[in-house]
């Protein structure tokens, strides 16, 4: 039982290019979540999904697109990268609104 | 609007010393509370919760909804307990979660 699983760990891209975060979870959990985590702001929701099919805006949702491909997987793409997309960006699911499983984390720069 | 605020940016203590990271909100409903807690290059998760009025790791949270507050105390602080404090929000009706901006706790031997 893997939990939450987010690739890649880490990645450096250059100002208008694209990447996929690829996350899933085992935990046979309906809601998953895309935030990021940036110095003296917390955790900001970016998009999340309630269920398989179903995918809605959080704080912070432009500059990315989600995909909820099914059940275990929900993936967030940057279309065109920018330096203030610069972040960790940690994916998380649940079964119920009482505890988030949060993933290890991706830490991406764009330059 | 629905938010939830933590003061204070970092906390430095000595061990052995009382702790109390402060957290308020502001919230039209029932809030439901929780601290998630972030050690160093290991995941965020889940502390406590006020519903279920535990006390993990030796830390315990008081929902105080006069003052709107759901302070993280500690009596005695541990070397171990040093990571990132988050503070979360239940919003009714959806999984979702609003956090705080975080505390970064620091303990001193």
């Amino acid at each position: 039982n893997a939990g939450v699983t987010q690739t890649p760990k880490f990645q450096v891209l250059k100002t208008g290019q694209s990447m996929t975060l690829q996350c899933a979870q085992d935990m046979n959990h309906n809601s998953m979540y895309w935030y990021r985590q940036d110095p003296g702001m917390g955790l900001r929701l970016i998009y999340y999904s309630a269920s398989e099919g179903t995918t809605d805006k959080g704080e912070v949702p432009n500059g990315y697109n989600v995909s909820r491909l099914n059940k275990r997987e929900f993936s967030l793409r940057l279309e065109s990268a920018a330096p203030s997309q610069t972040s960790v960006y940690f994916c998380a699911s649940t079964r119920s609104s009482y505890e988030q499983y949060f993933g290890p984390g991706t830490r991406l720069t764009v330059t | 609007a629905q938010r939830v605020t933590q003061p204070e940016k970092l906390l430095s203590v000595f061990k052995g010393a009382p702790v109390e990271l402060k957290c308020n909100y502001s919230y039209s409903g029932s809030p439901e509370l929780f601290w998630y807690v972030q050690y160093s290059r290991q995941r965020l998760q889940l502390l406590l919760r006020h519903i279920s009025r535990e006390s993990i790791k030796g830390f315990t949270a008081d929902l105080n909804k006069g003052e709107t507050s759901f302070h993280l105390k500690k009596p005695f602080a541990q070397e171990e307990d040093s990571a990132m404090y988050y503070c979360a929000l239940s919003v009714w009706s959806t999984d979702k979660l609003i956090f705080g901006t975080g505390t970064r706790l620091q303990v001193f031997p």
